[in-house]
């Protein structure tokens, strides 16, 4: 039974350009959350994707959206970056009928580097 | 809005020592609570939650942690740390209307002399 997956494992981009991230959830998993992590900081919330809608949304500025597809799989994308947006990005799956025992699986996560 | 406070940057333990690592958080109702462990190009796994009962958690590992509503806290101890230990542990709450959305503490990195 494999785990979150994420692609890709490391990236760097530009300033001004845009990347996209990818997830798939573990098997079996409907919903999908997206965390970034910043050098030495804890994750921080972006937004949570169920039925192929975000649900959620943290704090983060439009230039981050995202998509989930009919399989359950996620992507995050994030347009003109910022070198500030240098960080390790997080994806969790969970099953949304279990949703009150919050057990999110986090995947090993992509580290973005921006130049 | 929930927020969580881990006081503790870093953490040195020689191996076999005992450990405790403090949580505190901030909520107005019974929150959930979770410890996570991150190994360096890893993931974060859950050690352990909270969601109500018996105030005393047993996670994986040989980790436990109390959660007391009088000091809002959430402390993750073991009573004999492995080399194995070392990481970066992260204190995480949950709960009313963001439910299924975790907020962290920056997390308390260990380090474990042999």
């Amino acid at each position: 039974d494999a785990g979150v997956t994420q692609s890709p494992t490391h990236l760097i981009k530009t300033r001004g350009q845009q990347v996209t991230l990818r997830c798939s959830p573990k098997s079996g998993h409907d919903t999908v959350s997206w965390y970034q992590q910043a050098l030495g900081q804890g994750p921080q919330f972006i937004f949570q994707y169920y039925e192929e809608e975000e649900r959620q949304r943290g704090n983060f500025p439009d230039r981050f959206s995202g998509h989930q597809y009919p399989n359950y799989s996620s992507e995050l994308n994030v347009n003109a970056l910022l070198l500030g947006d240098s960080a390790l990005y997080l994806c969790a799956s969970s099953l949304e009928e279990r949703r009150r025992y919050n057990e999110q699986f986090f995947g090993p996560g992509t580290r973005l580097t921006v130049l | 809005a929930q927020s969580v406070t881990q006081p503790d940057i870093h953490i040195t333990v020689s191996e076999g020592a005992s450990l405790e690592l403090r949580c505190n958080y901030s909520y107005g109702a019974t929150p959930y609570l979770f410890w996570y462990v991150q190994s360096p190009g890893q993931g974060l796994q859950l050690l352990l939650k909270y969601f109500s009962g018996d105030t005393l958690v047993q996670g994986i590992k040989g980790f436990e942690a109390e959660f007391k509503r009088s000091q809002s806290s959430f402390n993750l101890r073991k009573p004999s740390v492995h080399w194995s230990d070392a990481a970066e542990y992260f204190c995480a709450v949950e709960g009313g209307s963001t439910l299924g959305r975790l907020y962290f503490g920056r997390g308390t990195q260990l380090t474990v002399w042999p």
